[in-house]
């Protein structure tokens, strides 16, 4: 199995911050024939189902602020909030879906200050 | 708009069945793969089970194989979940979710049903 390991595990951030958090693979999520890097990031809220964000490690889905930025190739991945807003208040889950089983990070908890 | 409502779920025993139902709407239900996601309490999530559009192939996580199946009619767009043989450790949200178009990722979640398996 694909293990995904995601750092930090929570962070603590004042609105208006710029944030980065990290999405490890231990293998290659980047599939040579199409070039793609089969990785998801999904937010869920408190007291919400997850949401889909960001796939193919960089493509951000409609309606999603442009303030997410999904970047990486291989087996290391980030995400960036250039500018975290109090909605963004989250735990954000990076997912690989290269090979079944696919799997998830355990998580980066967001706070605000 | 996409929309996935999931129910079924409650309070069972260890070792019974439970049978969940996810109604989906807003999309072509039989042209799309569809999953069981599932997210113990204050945890993190866990894929499940996988069926394809047209119930052709299925796959499942090794936590579940062989007491979990997945199924679908596509009549009447509804994906299910059979649980058997329940264990406290499959007390969980349990998810179902939409892979997108031409690859495996979940694009869309319903709100989740609840299973608690206890004495």
């Amino acid at each position: 199995d694909i293990v995904m390991t995601q750092t930090p595990s929570s962070q603590a951030v004042s609105a208006g911050e710029k944030v980065t958090m990290s999405c490890k693979s231990s293998q290659s999520l980047l599939y040579s024939e199409n070039k793609k890097n089969y990785l998801a990031w999904y937010q869920q809220k408190p007291g919400q189902s997850p949401k889909l964000l960001i796939s193919w490690a960089s493509t951000r889905e409609s309606g999603v602020p442009d303030r997410f930025i999904g970047s990486g190739s291989g087996t290391d991945f980030t995400l960036t909030i250039s500018s975290v807003q109090a909605e963004d208040l989250a735990v954000y889950y990076c997912e690989q879906y290269y090979d079944t089983p696919f799997t998830f990070g355990s998580g980066t908890k967001l706070e605000i200050k | 708009e996409v929309q996935l409502v999931e129910s079924g779920g409650g309070l069972v025993q260890p070792g019974s069945s439970l049978k969940l139902s996810c109604v989906a709407s807003g999309f072509t239900f039989s042209s799309y793969n569809m999953h069981w996601i599932r997210q113990a309490p204050k945890k993190g999530l866990e894929w499940i089970a996988l069926i394809y559009y047209d119930s052709s192939n299925k796959y499942y996580a090794d936590s579940v194989k062989g007491r979990f199946t997945i199924s679908r009619d596509n009549s009447k767009n509804t994906l299910y979940l059979e649980m058997n043989s329940l264990r406290s450790e499959d007390t969980a949200m349990y998810y179902c979710a939409k892979a997108a178009t031409g690859a495996w990722y979940f694009d869309y979640w319903g709100q989740g049903v609840m299973v608690t398996v206890s004495s």
